[in-house]
């Protein structure tokens, strides 16, 4: 089985500033054959069910704002806020595809500092 | 609009059964493979089952193989999860989700989940 590892477990970030979570998978999820990582980004807020943000490890999701942006490949990823917004405050999830089972990363907690 | 609504879930023993429904819309259903993912109680994100669009196969967590069973219904645009010898440890909100094709890949379209809990 992938295991994907996130970090750090939660962070706080001022209004406007930038928020980075990371991503590592246990083994590369990047399909060489058509050079696509099959990696998927989520948002979860309280009460709420997740919410894609991004696909193909940097596929912005219809609807997404663009301070939203997705990096990486093979096994390191990125998701970056670039000015965090309120309504950001949520727990933010890696997915892997590659292969089955498909796995979640543990989530990495966003709060305003 | 997509639209996924689960029902089906509630209050169960150790050792029942449970089905969960989820009714698709807004979409064409068969095209794509639609999954269960559960969140227990304060807990992540697991993934549990997949059912492939077009015909395709199923898949399952290793921590559900041989209890739970997915199925679908592509005349009434519904898929189903079939929880059997449930245990404690299912206690959670399961989420339907629709895949972003026809096989196991990221969900683009959650519902809103139903809560199961297992307890006496």
């Amino acid at each position: 089985d992938i295991v994907m590892t996130q970090s750090p477990d939660s962070l706080a970030v001022s209004l406007g500033e930038r928020a980075t979570i990371n991503c590592k998978s246990s083994q590369s999820v990047l399909y060489t054959s058509n050079n696509k990582n099959y990696l998927a980004w989520y948002q979860q807020k309280p009460g709420q069910p997740p919410k894609l943000l991004i696909y193909w490890a940097s596929t912005r999701e219809s609807g997404v704002p663009d301070r939203f942006s997705g990096s990486g490949s093979g096994t390191d990823f990125t998701l970056t806020v670039s000015s965090l917004q309120a309504e950001d405050v949520a727990v933010y999830y890696c997915q892997h595809y590659y292969s089955i089972p498909l796995t979640f990363g543990g989530g990495t907690k966003v709060e305003i500092k | 609009e997509v639209q996924l609504v689960e029902s089906g879930g509630g209050l169960v023993q150790p050792g029942g059964s449970l089905r969960l429904s989820c009714a698709a819309s807004g979409f064409i259903f068969t095209n794509y493979a639609m999954s269960w993912v559960r969140q227990a109680p304060g807990k992540g994100l697991e993934w549990v089952s997949t059912i492939s669009g077009g015909g395709g196969g199923t898949h399952y967590a290793d921590s559900v193989k041989g209890r739970f069973t997915i199925s679908r219904d592509d005349f009434k645009n519904t898929v189903y999860l079939h929880m059997n010898s449930l245990r404690a440890e299912d206690s959670a909100v399961y989420y339907c989700a629709k895949d972003g094709g026809s096989s196991p890949q990221f969900f683009d379209y959650w519902g809103q989940g139903t809560l199961v809990t297992v307890s006496a």
